[in-house]
């Protein structure tokens, strides 16, 4: 069955960065766009972008760009948020999502289990 | 961007009660780009609903969805004590938006 599991959690000062981690199995990793959800305290839920595996194809929310950086290693299906210049504003939740299609739009059908990322000095 | 506005914020209902919940879209949206979830304290998102109104692979039929345009609307027939939950409708378009999403709990 399909699964994604993530690295654990993470705290970092403010202004550094954080590489969260998201492997899949299951199925064929090349096939399908990965996205990232952020839920932050009290907040709802936040999409920050998603990348193709097969191509290095990403795509992030107007918010994030410049600040995320997206990549993957195929030899072990693994794909890798970078977040950087962290605020406290980036505590949160982070997810990552796979759809049903190889395509950006489609809805998540699979989630991994989520990584806390705390921001403080 | 399209903005997604769900209403209540807060419900509170008995085991047993309907659940009625509301999402309204900024700007008219294909139904086949509307989804929802239902969120637990400490586990995954859960898919319920895509496509406006098809149920996910093991959800039970007490949940169903419908609506068009710019209005959505999630049912729960009769709330089962793990139905309390948050539920977040989502425009799964080109850059996927998330409503606020509306709290169920035990009155």
């Amino acid at each position: 069955q399909v699964q994604l599991v993530q690295s654990g959690a993470e705290v970092r000062e403010p202004g550094a960065s954080v590489r969260v981690s998201c492997k899949a199995s299951g199925y064929t990793f090349t096939n399908y766009y990965i996205h990232w959800v952020r839920q932050a305290p009290g907040q709802g839920l936040e999409w920050m972008g998603g990348i193709n595996p097969n191509g290095v194809s990403t795509r992030n929310a107007q918010k994030f760009e410049g600040r995320v950086i997206m990549t993957r290693d195929t030899s072990t299906s693994t794909v890798y948020m970078e977040l950087r210049r962290l605020t406290s504003e980036d505590t949160a939740v982070y997810y990552c999502a796979r759809g049903v299609a190889a395509t950006m739009t489609t809805y998540f059908q699979h989630w991994g289990q989520g990584t806390l990322v705390i921001v403080s000095s | 961007e399209i903005v997604l506005t769900q209403s209540p914020g807060t419900l509170s209902l008995s085991p047993g009660e309907r659940a009625t919940f509301s999402c309204r879209t900024s700007q008219s949206v294909s139904s086949s780009y509307l989804a929802w979830y239902q969120h637990r304290p400490g586990q995954a998102p859960r898919l319920l609903i895509y496509g406006a109104s098809s149920r996910a692979a093991g959800i039970p039929d007490r949940f169903s969805g419908s609506g068009s345009g710019t209005d959505f609307t999630l049912t729960i027939s009769r709330l089962q004590p793990e139905d309390f939950a948050v539920y977040f409708c989502q425009h799964y378009g080109s850059s996927p938006t998330f409503g606020g999403g509306t709290k169920v709990e035990i009155k």
